[in-house]
């Protein structure tokens, strides 16, 4: 089984619908974070998450929010959705140990705003 | 200035050459770098960490920092038409136990028969 998880992984919607990513791990990491990639760019920083009590904005936060339910969850969430936040989105996971910082990824949501 | 920077590419080298991707990066802080490889429509797989000046080898895969000129590079040795993919150069942004990682735009390498 994957070690990072992410539902669902394609999702085609409405402008104005709310929207939740799921994202679920079993590496053990405290730190989980979310990305967003655009044609050709690289990821830019949604939100992350050190633990379940310690949630940050990124770079990009406006429009998002997050829940982190348990250590192994963290879930995205697009309140109102516009088409231009059309992307891939990934969720990743951290620890602190050795390797310390790096970061792997899920396997991605593409999302679709119409 | 962006934070890390990428040439976009596309690199195009002949299967069997020797890839050299780089990437600078602005804050003089940053210790840990990363290299990460990403196929089209997939998620970003780890390549390699480097945290010390100088190089790093794990099987074709050459890291090299230079942390006075604030570089860091890659090199595919040997190239395959497998490591066709977009390299992205990630970094730990000052000395701060964040985790916080930026990453740069990515160099597409295409590696032809």
């Amino acid at each position: 089984d994957a070690d990072v998880t992410q539902t669902p992984r394609n999702r085609i919607t409405k402008t104005g619908k709310r929207i939740m990513l799921e994202c679920s791990q079993t590496k053990g990491h405290d730190r989980m974070y979310w990305y967003r990639q655009d044609p050709g760019l690289g990821l830019q920083l949604i939100y992350y998450s050190f633990d379940v009590k310690d949630i940050n904005k990124g770079e990009i936060s406006d429009g998002y929010s997050v829940s982190r339910q348990a250590q192994a969850k963290f879930s995205l969430s697009l309140e109102s959705a516009i088409p231009n936040q059309t992307a891939l989105y990934f969720c990743a996971t951290s620890d602190t140990g050795q390797g310390r910082d790096t970061q792997y990824f899920g396997p991605g949501t593409r999302l679709t705003v119409l | 200035q962006k934070e890390v920077e990428q040439n976009s590419g596309p690199l195009s080298v002949p299967e069997g050459a020797i890839a050299s991707l780089n990437c600078t990066y602005s804050d003089r802080g940053s210790q840990s770098f990363f290299w990460y490889r990403q196929y089209s429509g997939k998620s970003p797989e780890l390549i390699m960490f480097i945290y010390s000046n100088g190089d790093k080898e794990d099987g074709r895969f050459t890291a090299q920092l230079n942390k006075a000129s604030q570089y860091v590079s890659l090199l595919i040795r040997d190239s395959q038409p497998s490591d066709s993919a977009t390299y992205l150069c990630a970094v730990k942004i000052g000395s701060s136990n964040t985790g916080k990682l930026i990453f740069g735009q990515g160099t597409t390498l295409q590696v032809k028969p």
